[in-house]
């Protein structure tokens, strides 16, 4: 299993830039979530999905659109590139609540907006 | 609002020497507690966790404490080992389950050889 990978690993965008940050699992999990990193601080959460179709916010959406139209995959729009977002992106994913709660962590995506 | 936080930032340690790391949570009403590692330039990878029935848990090396009458959590490594120099999270949610984590700010562990 390649666990959970994340596309680009690296990324410069211009203020108003879109772009997208992939993410892809292939262990089969329900959950998957978008977090960002900044320095010093621990992870927020910006959106998640529990399932195939089904999307919610998190502590920080905004600027952010994700939708889940496969159980693999979870893509994180940014709609409009702000210094703010400059940050580290995780993409994580876990089986449902129930089971093992052990949740995997792809390797980030860095992104830094001028 | 709620968060969770960190007594230290940073922590020494000998190698072989066993470590404590601190971590205060502000919301009663948190049910599931994890510790997650990370290295540098990678993402966070688990460790343990454990749920608010529980006052101790126990894996490889490791053993996850909840005193929930202080709403403090604590993180004991054994015999800690160079490998085990990273930055470590606790992180907690009102569900047994991943979807809705806070995160606190991260203690810097350096194992000193």
């Amino acid at each position: 299993n390649a666990g959970v990978t994340q596309t680009p690993k690296f990324q410069v965008l211009k203020t108003g830039q879109s772009m997208t940050l992939q993410c892809a699992q292939d262990m089969n999990h329900e959950y998957m979530s978008w977090y960002r990193q900044d320095p010093g601080m621990g992870l927020r959460l910006i959106h998640y999905s529990v399932g195939a179709g089904i999307t919610d916010q998190g502590e920080v959406p905004n600027g952010y659109n994700v939708s889940r139209s496969t159980t693999e995959d979870f893509p994180l729009r940014l709609l409009s590139a702000a210094p703010s977002q400059t940050s580290v992106y995780f993409c994580a994913s876990s089986y449902g609540s129930g089971s093992s709660n052990e949740q995997f962590f792809g390797p980030g995506t860095r992104l830094t907006v001028l | 609002g709620e968060s969770v936080g960190l007594h230290l930032p940073t922590l020494s340690v000998q190698e072989g020497d066993n470590s404590i790391i601190n971590c205060a949570y502000s919301n009663s009403a948190s049910d599931y507690f994890i510790w997650y590692k990370q290295e540098s330039g990678k993402g966070p990878q688990f460790i343990i966790d454990i749920r608010s029935n529980m006052d101790k848990r126990q894996g490889q090396r490791v053993t996850v404490l909840l005193n929930k009458t202080v709403k403090h959590l604590s993180l004991q490594i054994a015999a800690t080992q160079p490998g085990d120099s990273a930055v470590y999270f606790c992180a907690e949610n009102q569900n047994f389950g991943n979807e809705k984590l806070t995160f606190g700010t991260g203690t810097r562990l350096t194992i000193i050889p």
